[in-house]
């Protein structure tokens, strides 16, 4: 079975700390996403990676950057919290041409 | 991607089959039909996917009308831990990363009662 797992489930922060969520894949899958959802607005894409120290933006990456330096690794980076970034995180991994992600558990971020 | 209509929510006898429907009726040739589910503050989960012919997996059947423009996701014998938001998105399968990301709609609210 696929794993995805990300470095916490719950998290609390102040406005303006760094913030690093991490997410680990057990597969070998090239391909990384980072997702924040919050309620009706659903899932949206932050960013995505389809290789080591490759990386490319998603719908919403302002106040965000990755990292991505071993290829079962992707890191999401808060540079400066702020409330608007509370949020539910989500992690996935996909196999260049497969057609399925497999998610994390997901990270719930508060920022006070 | 094709737009999808699905229910807002349902209700489920405990051991019954679960019958989730799904329309999308402006899909295209090269569309795929995706369902993923989401237990309340877990991940989305990947259920099964389908072009034209039904398909079954050891979690659910998927059934494909022969027009294409609507669907039905069947759980055989549902059970509370299937109490879940349930989503379907259709979309042509990428090659490249960038179009891959997924968008969940809506979703239908299933209830599995005891």
């Amino acid at each position: 079975d696929v794993k995805v797992t990300q470095s916490s489930r719950y998290l609390v922060k102040r406005t303006g700390e760094k913030v690093f969520l991490e997410c680990v894949q057990d597969m070998d899958h090239e391909n990384m996403f980072w997702y924040r959802q919050d309620p009706g607005l659903g899932l949206r894409l932050i960013y995505f990676s389809y290789d080591v120290k490759m990386k490319e933006k998603g719908d919403i990456p302002e106040g965000y950057s990755v990292s991505r330096e071993k290829k079962e690794r992707f890191s999401l980076i808060l540079e400066s919290a702020s409330t608007n970034q509370t949020s539910m995180y989500l992690c996935a991994s996909m196999l260049s041409g497969s057609v399925t992600q497999y998610f994390g558990p997901g990270t719930r971020l508060t920022v006070t | 991607d094709a737009k999808t209509t699905q229910p807002p929510s349902m209700d489920c006898a405990e051991g019954r089959a679960a019958n989730l429907p799904c329309n999308h009726s402006t899909i295209s040739g090269n569309e795929y039909v995706y369902w993923y589910r989401q237990i309340h503050s877990q991940g989305p989960q990947y259920i099964i996917h389908g072009l034209k012919n039904n398909e079954t997996n050891e979690m659910a059947s998927l059934i494909i009308t022969e027009d294409r423009k609507s669907s039905t996701l069947i759980l055989p014998h549902a059970t509370l831990r299937d109490t879940a938001v349930y989503y379907c998105i259709v979309r042509p399968r990428r090659d490249k990363a960038a179009g891959n990301k997924l968008t969940f709609g809506g979703g239908t609210r299933v209830l599995v009662k005891p």
